[in-house]
């Protein structure tokens, strides 16, 4: 079955360490994307990646990176420069053009 | 810069009941989506509207799109238990029509 596969689903790390969470979709799609959910509200853009080697910065990429050097996978790393690291991460891919985005089922991060 | 504004936020309903959410966005778009989310979990696309005037329907639930008012509406009939969850609306951004920002969400309870 296709679809996007992310892990771990839950990730605990003390403060000032950099973490990685991934992502791997078989659903073929050219666009990958990393959200960020914070209780209560909706989703704000990270990075998104539309090539394989290519990606931009989304709306808060602040203490983030990633990489894109497979179609199928786009990993996100938190790093110790981002201030409130703790929330929900969810990936998701899609065709280019008006698909709707497909979402994995997300990562939930505690930094203490 | 694109805003996405849901409402209500909150909506509690008895089963049976009729009500709309409402989703307005502030610059010109072409297309509007719906997604689902399930407490904990992740979303769902739920409708892709792609031009003025579209209507889709699944089950009890009805989406519409008027690009001149930029609104968008969801529109639950007859609501039963298994309509609570979360609900999204999003609007892609001019200058990347793969760039989607969503509305906060409408958390819907549909109560017995």
């Amino acid at each position: 079955d296709g679809g996007i596969t992310q892990s771990p689903k839950y990730l605990f790390r003390k403060e000032g360490q950099n973490v990685t969470l991934s992502c791997e979709q078989n659903l073929n799609h050219d666009a990958m994307y990393w959200y960020r959910q914070d209780p209560g509200q909706g989703l704000r853009l990270i990075y998104y990646s539309q090539i394989v080697n290519d990606f931009q910065k989304g709306d808060i990429a602040e203490g983030y990176s990633v990489s894109r050097e497979k179609k199928e996978s786009f990993p996100l790393t938190v790093t110790s420069a981002q201030k409130n690291p703790t929330a929900f991460y969810l990936c998701a891919s899609s065709w280019q053009g008006h698909s709707p985005l497909h979402f994995g089922n997300g990562t939930r991060l505690t930094v203490t | 810069e694109l805003k996405v504004e849901q409402n209500p936020l909150f909506l509690s309903m008895q089963e049976g009941k009729n009500y709309t959410i409402y989703c307005n966005y502030s610059t010109t778009s072409d297309r509007l989506y719906w997604y689902r989310q399930d407490p904990g979990k992740s979303l769902e696309s739920l409708f892709v509207l792609l031009s003025n005037g579209a209507v889709k329907q699944e089950g009890r639930l009805m989406a519409s799109l008027d690009t001149k008012a930029r609104l968008s509406t969801l529109h639950i009939t007859a609501a039963v238990h298994d309509l609570s969850a979360t609900y999204f609306c999003a609007a892609p951004r001019r200058t990347s029509g793969s760039r989607l920002t969503f509305g906060e969400g409408t958390q819907l309870t549909v109560n017995p």
